[in-house]
């Protein structure tokens, strides 16, 4: 079962931060938080993950908290492109096996 | 580097017959696949693990005997759907990962419909 919560939808203007926040308070402590997107009748997308440090790569950045029991990703310009399905999803460590959550719709608008 | 493939693409089954669905790792070695079935409007599931040369590890509800999988070597996994019905229409996905990396490679999926 998936170990994440996650808001339903979300918009955002052209142009400007996506914040999309992940609720993981059962993480365990060998667990990664991963972050993928699905754009229509694709195959997801990895964007990053992080075990616990904040981290940031040519796509978005990941933003764990202390406590490790929620993450943020931020597109920091989002584009129409990044509209998507984002899915936070914590990796079990039991065969490494992903249970995807019901993930958030972004919505880019112009 | 790390593209999936899946073939076919998008495939139309009459009901009762089977269906094959390629896997393939095009650029590295994958240690193990994973199958997902997607419903319109609906999340991702997870149907079943595979390691190269072992039997599947099938989730709770899947019926092992319904979707065959074989992991023949380390860049190809099959999944066939047996003696096809319309409620098995779905968006099939897989995806590989490999010993260094847990990340999963995602296929672009295949599109299922029986009719």
């Amino acid at each position: 079962d998936a170990k994440t919560t996650q808001p339903p939808s979300m918009d955002c203007a052209e142009g400007r931060a996506a914040n999309l926040p992940c609720n993981h308070s059962t993480i365990s402590g060998n667990e990664y938080v991963y972050w993928y997107r699905q754009i229509h009748s694709q195959g997801p997308q990895y964007i990053i993950h992080g075990l616990k440090n904040n981290e940031t790569n040519e796509m978005a950045s990941l933003i764990i908290t202390e406590d490790r029991k929620s993450s943020t990703l931020i597109l920091p310009h989002a584009t129409l492109r990044d509209t998507a399905v984002y899915y936070c999803i914590v990796e079990s460590y039991n065969f490494n096996k992903f249970y995807f959550g019901s993930g958030t719709k972004l919505n880019v608008k112009p | 580097g790390a593209v999936v493939s899946q073939h076919p693409s998008r495939v139309i089954c009459k009901s009762g017959t089977s269906v094959k669905i390629e896997c393939r790792s095009l650029d590295f070695q994958a240690t193990t696949m994973f199958w997902y079935r997607q419903f319109p409007k609906q999340s991702l599931m997870l149907m079943a693990t595979s390691n190269e040369g072992s039997k599947a590890t099938y989730e709770q509800g899947v019926e092992k005997d319904k979707f065959l999988i074989n992991h023949a070597s380390l860049t190809l996994s099959t999944l066939t759907v047996t003696s096809a019905h319309p409620e098995d229409s779905s968006f099939y996905i897989c995806s590989a990962s490999r010993t260094e990396s847990y990340e999963q490679y995602f296929g672009p999926g295949t599109r299922l419909t029986v009719t």
